[in-house]
């Protein structure tokens, strides 16, 4: 079974431009979330959809911050502009959502990471 | 690839040692648990879970405990190898959610 895949893997820009990260999850997951990682924390949810409707996006910086999963299945994320503070792991991470069960894993891709200088 | 947790909490251990990380969660309602394992350069592996009605739960070379009294959760690893070496979060999960909040982490060090 293939992961979760995410592209691009590293990227590197300067503060104030633009940047975009891709993520496939899973086939067949319906639930799909991105994590911010800052070097040296855990990874903090930014917005979790399931299928391509928003389900939680209340710790996403909505004035830089914005994503979308039109179709259900992939998903982009995009920062505009960028801040030195945004330097970190993004993180896709995707679900199988069973009817009445709370534990479904999440399985996470290996991440982009984001320089801004 | 990049380094995770350099500024960690690190646990060294000797290989074939028995490792205990520890984790305390913040959230008393959090009715979910789980420990994920995180090599540089990698996303976090689901290592095993843990559900509040259960205080014990083993997996292949791992346990994890959970005291709910003082919110501690503990991932024990057996005859710990080099291939374990990483940094370990745990993660809770409050009733309702499917979002995950981690912990801050411990990296693991195996020696040969």
């Amino acid at each position: 079974e293939a992961g979760v895949a995410q592209s691009p893997r590293y990227k590197i820009i300067e503060k104030r431009q633009s940047v975009a990260f891709w993520c496939n999850p899973i086939s067949g997951h319906a639930t799909l979330y991105w994590y911010q990682q800052i070097l040296g924390q855990g990874p903090k949810l930014l917005i979790q959809f399931q299928n391509n409707g928003v389900v939680d996006d209340s710790q996403l910086p909505k004035d830089r911050f914005s994503a979308e999963r039109l179709k259900g299945v992939d998903s982009t994320l995009k920062i505009q502009p960028a801040k030195l503070e945004d330097s970190a792991v993004y993180l896709c991470a995707s679900s199988l959502r069973l009817a009445g069960v709370n534990t479904d894993t999440q399985y996470f891709g290996p991440g982009t990471r984001l320089t801004v200088l | 690839g990049e380094s995770v947790g350099l500024h960690l909490p690190t646990l060294s251990v000797q290989e074939g040692d028995n490792s205990i990380i520890n984790c305390a969660y913040s959230n008393s309602a959090s009715d979910y648990f789980i420990w994920y394992k995180q090599e540089s350069g990698k996303g976090p592996q689901f290592i095993i879970d843990i559900r509040s009605n259960m205080d014990k739960r083993q997996g292949q070379r791992v346990t994890v405990l959970l005291n709910k009294t003082v919110k501690h959760l503990s991932l024990q690893i057996a005859a710990t190898q080099p291939g374990d070496s990483a940094v370990y979060f745990c993660a809770e999960r409050a009733p309702g959610r499917r979002a995950l909040t981690f912990g801050s982490g411990t990296r693991l060090q195996v020696q040969p």
